[in-house]
């Protein structure tokens, strides 16, 4: 298996622009995770699917964010005006049950 | 409530050395517990997981933890250290009988490897 992919891997882009992340999971999978990692607060949960459901959003920092599971190999979270502050690593990770996820390498994003 | 705590944010050790990173959680359940590890500008990568079978777990590359239920303890260690093990390890609990989204990840500790 290819594992969790994610694209773009690195995103630079101005303040105000809209950014969309993708994530296509692990085959199988029916939980799908999205974190944001900074220095200052470390590994954040933003939001799960539980076979493609929104279950918990309760992490998602505000209404600038969203995401969406149209079916079982796609995810997308997007940022819309994007701000500096924003700027993070964003982790897409799934997993078949509660607890062991499996990490997609990262989107880097960079708001300039 | 659940929480984690990952007592040193940095430990550094010589190659060849053990290593003990720690970890100290508290559940309201029958918790899972796992380790895993972030190489510079990686994703994370489980290490290794209990979930109530044998307390004493064995990992991927020579790491393996303790569950120590009295402590509420889940430290990870390793006999001797390789310069590949240098990398942040984050420590994680989830309750096995409620939802996915309690799953609490520790502060993480970054392990530096001196040659």
């Amino acid at each position: 298996d290819a594992g969790v992919i994610q694209s773009p891997r690195h995103e630079v882009t101005e303040m105000g622009q809209e950014v969309t992340l993708r994530c296509k999971p692990i085959s199988g999978h029916d939980y799908l995770f999205w974190y944001r990692q900074t220095m200052m607060r470390g590994l954040e949960l933003l939001i799960y699917f539980n076979n493609n459901v929104p279950i918990d959003d309760s992490g998602m920092p505000e209404d600038r964010f969203s995401a969406k599971m149209p079916n079982a190999s796609f995810s997308t979270l997007k940022i819309q005006p994007s701000e500096p502050r924003d700027s993070a690593v964003y982790f897409c990770a799934s997993s078949l049950r509660p607890g062991t996820q499996y990490f997609g390498p990262g989107t880097r994003l960079t708001v300039l | 409530a659940q929480s984690v705590t990952q007592l040193d944010s940095h430990v550094s050790v010589s190659e060849g050395t053990p290593v003990l990173l720690r970890c100290n959680y508290s559940s309201s359940y029958s918790p899972s517990l796992f380790w895993y590890v972030q190489h510079p500008n990686k994703g994370l990568q489980l290490l290794l997981k209990y979930t109530s079978a044998a307390t004493l777990v064995k990992g991927i590359n020579g790491f393996e933890a303790e569950f120590k239920k009295s402590e509420t303890s889940f430290h990870l260690t390793k006999p001797s250290a390789h310069m590949s093990d240098a990398a942040e390890y984050f420590c994680v609990v989830s309750d096995q009988d409620s939802s996915a989204s309690k799953i609490i990840f520790g502060s993480g500790t970054r392990l530096s490897i001196r040659p």
